[in-house]
């Protein structure tokens, strides 16, 4: 069971490239999110998707989309990527029903780097 | 603006001692939970805590939480070189889509 699968693992952009996060789940979740860890610091939210077809904003939106693709997949797409992008992005997926949080599980993340 | 505070920022130990982390947060909550990182990997998820509780038990770890205090610790018994890792807790303050935020960490260092 492979989890919350990440990719790729690592890329270095250029200021004002763009690229495409990919994250896929095989747990059949309702919500997956997109979080980003800067150095010595904890997760910050940038998206979420409740459930498949809905997307909102989280703490961090700014400079990013994202793309429910269908239950399994959520994409984080940076149009044009700035050095302030420079970060750990970690997927992750939960089952959460609308009732309760519960736990999430969590891709190994992508190590993003632009110059 | 992160809603939980780990404490101490960073712990070193002796294999065997116990470790405790703290973590404070600033608006009620309908749950919190521990996950553990170790460098370069994602989190794991380690214990959930519901704010109708107050203590719970995983193996080694011993988690409590004071709601009236807005606080709670996490407990590590009889700790291993393998328990070297960062350290987060996370507080679900609404049910919406399932969301946490994250506190900064704490960061623990066994020594064997």
């Amino acid at each position: 069971n492979a989890g919350v699968t990440q990719t790729p693992k690592f890329q270095v952009l250029k200021t004002g490239q763009s690229m495409t996060l990919q994250c896929a789940q095989d747990m059949n979740h309702n919500s997956m999110y997109w979080y980003r860890q800067d150095p010595g610091m904890g997760l910050r939210l940038i998206y979420y998707s409740a459930s498949e077809g809905t997307t909102d904003k989280g703490e961090v939106p700014n400079g990013y989309n994202v793309s429910r693709l269908n239950k399994r997949e959520f994409s984080l797409r940076l149009e044009s990527a700035a050095p302030s992008q420079t970060s750990v992005y970690f997927c992750a997926s939960s089952d959460w029903t609308g009732k309760r949080n519960t736990e999430a599980f969590f891709g190994q993340g992508t190590r993003l780097t632009v110059v | 603006s992160q809603q939980g505070e780990e404490d101490p920022q960073a712990l070193s130990i002796q294999e065997g001692e116990n470790a405790t982390m703290n973590c404070s947060y600033k608006t009620s909550i309908n749950n919190l939970q521990w996950y553990r990182q170790n460098s370069g990997r994602g989190l794991v998820h380690l214990i959930l805590i519901r704010s109708n509780e107050r203590e719970k038990h995983s193996g080694r770890l011993r988690v409590t939480l004071d709601t009236s205090k807005k606080s709670s610790s996490l407990l590590i018994t009889a700790s291993r070189a393998a328990d070297t890792a960062s350290y987060f807790c996370a507080t679900d303050a609404d049910t919406n889509a399932g969301k946490s935020t994250f506190g900064d960490g704490t960061t623990l260092t066994v020594k064997p």
